[in-house]
């Protein structure tokens, strides 16, 4: 079993639309948990950081951690075509590796 | 400040020869790290460098090696490629205290 699981999509959704990915992960000395973006034949971008449990919003993007149930949620509202990208979540404990998901494809089409 | 950059962007190699990737921290930065991303693996941690010392690794072959000098910048080296080891190989870089990575653009390798 790996350490992190992500569905890998691909998501199809329509312009407007509300998304929701997710990840769940076994080690519960993750504390660290971020989202990433990756657009085709780029490197990863960090969207969201969030420490421990709890909610996080910025702009359209809203970040879930709820350590009990060891699962990690990215919210994006009002989907817009330029959001389609890989979305790969990634954890740590601390100043250790990141420990990233396989990601999840987007694609939102108008 | 600048990004993460690293250089080539692209290289195709044949199996047998080696290789060498380069990676520029953002300014000011100590930590970099070395990622491998393929389709089916997705991301899979190579090696972690801070103040020119690896600080961790990850379960790859003693083929993949890597350094860093004393500007930070760091390269990662890998000898005798393999098919297997096509893929596009991204290094990102930490702040002092900090968790988060700030990748580059990566260097997409084929081999032939």
């Amino acid at each position: 079993q790996k350490e992190v699981e992500q569905d890998p999509g691909p998501l199809s959704v329509p312009e407007g639309a509300i998304v929701s990915l997710n990840c769940t992960y076994s080690n519960s000395a993750f504390q660290y948990f971020m989202w990433y973006r990756q657009y085709s034949r780029k490197g990863p971008e960090l969207l969201m950081y969030t420490y421990s449990s709890g909610n996080k919003e910025d702009g359209r993007f809203t970040a879930q951690v709820d350590k009990s149930s060891k699962y990690i949620s990215l919210f994006i509202r009002d989907s817009q075509p330029s959001d389609s990208a890989t979305y790969l979540c990634a954890m740590t404990k601390n100043t250790d590796k990141l420990i990233f998901g396989t990601g999840t494809r987007l694609q939102v089409f108008p | 400040k600048a990004g993460v950059t690293q250089t080539p962007r692209y290289l195709i190699k044949t199996r047998g020869q080696q290789v060498t990737l380069s990676c520029s921290p953002i300014s000011g930065h100590r930590s970099v790290s070395w990622y491998q991303q393929t389709p089916g693996q997705g991301l899979q941690f190579l090696f972690e460098y801070f103040s020119e010392t690896q600080r961790n690794k990850g379960n790859f072959p003693g083929r993949f090696s890597g350094r860093q000098f004393s500007n930070s910048r760091s390269e990662m080296n890998v000898s005798t490629l393999e098919l297997g080891d096509s893929a596009l190989y991204l290094c990102a870089s930490t702040g002092d205290g900090g968790e988060t990575q700030y990748f580059g653009p990566g260097t997409r390798l084929l081999v032939l």
